[in-house]
């Protein structure tokens, strides 16, 4: 699977939109970007995922680049309850595929 | 929908005890599951991967006879650490994939494991 590559933390106000960038530059053809995040010591929570396209379901928004090499996780309007560590993973669909966590982006929704 | 859950959700054992750890998956089969580690302030790290009713595939450098795992049906996998020891205290996280659809994996909340 593709490797990514996020920034290390990220501050946003809250009620304001958060845009969390991730680069996947050696995304291949049959592979989707998954997006989760862990709120402090609990287990990872999905969000969305997407192969080509743009997505929105009811927590967030997710935007691909057309060469597929990047994508932005957009959360509307930020809440202090979306502090957490945000994951971009990408994976094939294989059976045997499997999500492989880095490190992530520390979001911090402040007041 | 896609709910999992692990039982028990904080566990404290003495040094050389087993601790088995369930992991369900509430409204949907999960063909495959997958079992995580994760240490304080580290990201979660892959132990092994299950499907139902074959041997389970550890990754490289997680012993197999220490971390048991049973996959006996398709909403339910078990983590054993045998003689456990202070070192393996951890956050474990189980992982369930749908037997259809997308194939997303959805997660448990975890168990701390504290080895005294």
């Amino acid at each position: 699977d593709a490797k990514t590559t996020q920034p290390t933390s990220m501050d946003c106000a809250e009620g304001r939109a958060a845009n969390l960038p991730c680069n996947h530059s050696t995304i291949s053809g049959n592979e989707y970007v998954y997006w989760y995040r862990q709120i402090h010591s609990q287990g990872p929570q999905y969000i969305i995922h997407g192969l080509k396209n743009n997505e929105t379901n009811e927590m967030a928004s997710l935007i691909i680049t057309e060469d597929r090499k990047s994508s932005t996780l957009i959360l509307p309007h930020a809440t202090l309850r979306d502090t957490a560590v945000y994951y971009c993973i990408v994976r094939g669909e294989t059976s045997g595929s499997r999500l492989t966590f880095g490190e992530g982006t520390q979001l911090t929704v402040n007041p | 929908g896609a709910v999992v859950s692990q039982h028990p959700s904080w566990v404290i054992c003495k040094s050389g005890t087993s601790v088995k750890i369930e992991c369900r998956s509430l409204d949907f089969q999960a063909t495959t599951m997958f079992w995580y580690r994760q240490f304080p302030k580290q990201s979660l790290m892959l132990m092994a991967t299950s499907n139902e009713g074959s041997k389970a595939t550890y990754e490289q450098g997680v012993e197999k006879d220490k971390f048991l795992i049973n996959h006996a049906s398709l909403t339910l996998s078990t983590l054993t650490v045998t003689s456990a020891h202070p070192e393996d205290s951890s956050f474990y996280i189980c992982s369930a994939r749908a037997a259809s659809g997308s194939g997303t994996q959805y997660f448990g909340p975890g168990t701390r494991l504290t080895v005294l």
